[in-house]
């Protein structure tokens, strides 16, 4: 079984300015890592997964993540946020042992932009 | 393609009724699943399917019922709809093994049960 904890459930930034949402996980077994993004009143939209390979994860909208496996982390960043990138971030993960049970997410970070 | 298509997208219900949300894919995927979002919870699994024919039970499966008898359809049915079900319900499907591909969402269904 695994866990998600995404430890700011609101981060406020102004604009152009940087982020980072935080996200640690808890598994037994290894496990492949996602974010994703939910914009108001729609369904959840992939940004970035990591499954193998580089611990450096580059997604859409200018979004990276990276893969810390001895802190047990993937953390989310942006170098410079803009207005319309204001939505509800959910880290998810899953074990890679084959078994279809399922993401587990996070709680989610609402991340708000102040012009 | 349509992607993850549900219907409704909202509905009201009474306690005590039932009703069966839909949920339909073109994209040919095998694994389809039904996710429940609660304000301050994140995503719950409730049901999942690996195919036609095979389903089985995510972290919260109480008080709901699946089926798949086709690749492309997924419904999620209330058999006696309880206020503890208010909650907004997501579909979502991908190609194979869960691990290794996007899952796709749908639009979601937002369900007041009062």
């Amino acid at each position: 079984a695994q866990s998600v904890t995404q430890l700011d459930s609101q981060v406020p930034v102004f604009e152009e300015a940087p982020v980072e949402l935080r996200c640690n996980y808890s598994s037994s077994v290894s496990v492949y890592l996602f974010w994703y993004v939910q914009y108001p009143n729609q369904g959840l939209q992939l940004l970035l997964k990591y499954l193998s390979g580089s611990t450096l994860v580059k997604g859409i909208n200018g979004f990276e993540a990276e893969f810390n496996k001895s802190q047990t982390s993937f953390h989310l960043r942006k170098p410079s946020v803009h207005i319309s990138d204001t939505a509800e971030y959910f880290c998810a993960v899953t074990g890679t042992g084959g078994g279809a049970d399922g993401l587990t997410f996070g709680k989610g970070t609402h991340l708000i932009i102040q012009p | 393609n349509a992607g993850v298509t549900q219907t409704p997208k909202f509905q009201v219900l009474k306690t005590g009724q039932s009703m069966t949300l839909q949920c339909a894919q073109d994209m040919n995927h095998e694994y389809m699943s039904w996710y429940r979002q609660d304000p301050g919870m994140g995503l719950r699994l409730i049901h999942y399917s690996v195919g036609a024919g095979i389903t089985d039970q995510g972290e919260v499966p109480n008080g709901y019922n699946v089926s798949r008898s086709t690749t492309e359809d997924f419904p999620l049915r209330l058999l006696s709809a309880a206020p503890s079900q208010t909650s907004v319900y997501f579909c979502a499907s991908s190609k194979q093994g869960l691990e290794a591909d996007t899952q796709y969402f749908g639009p979601g269904t937002r369900l007041t049960v009062l």
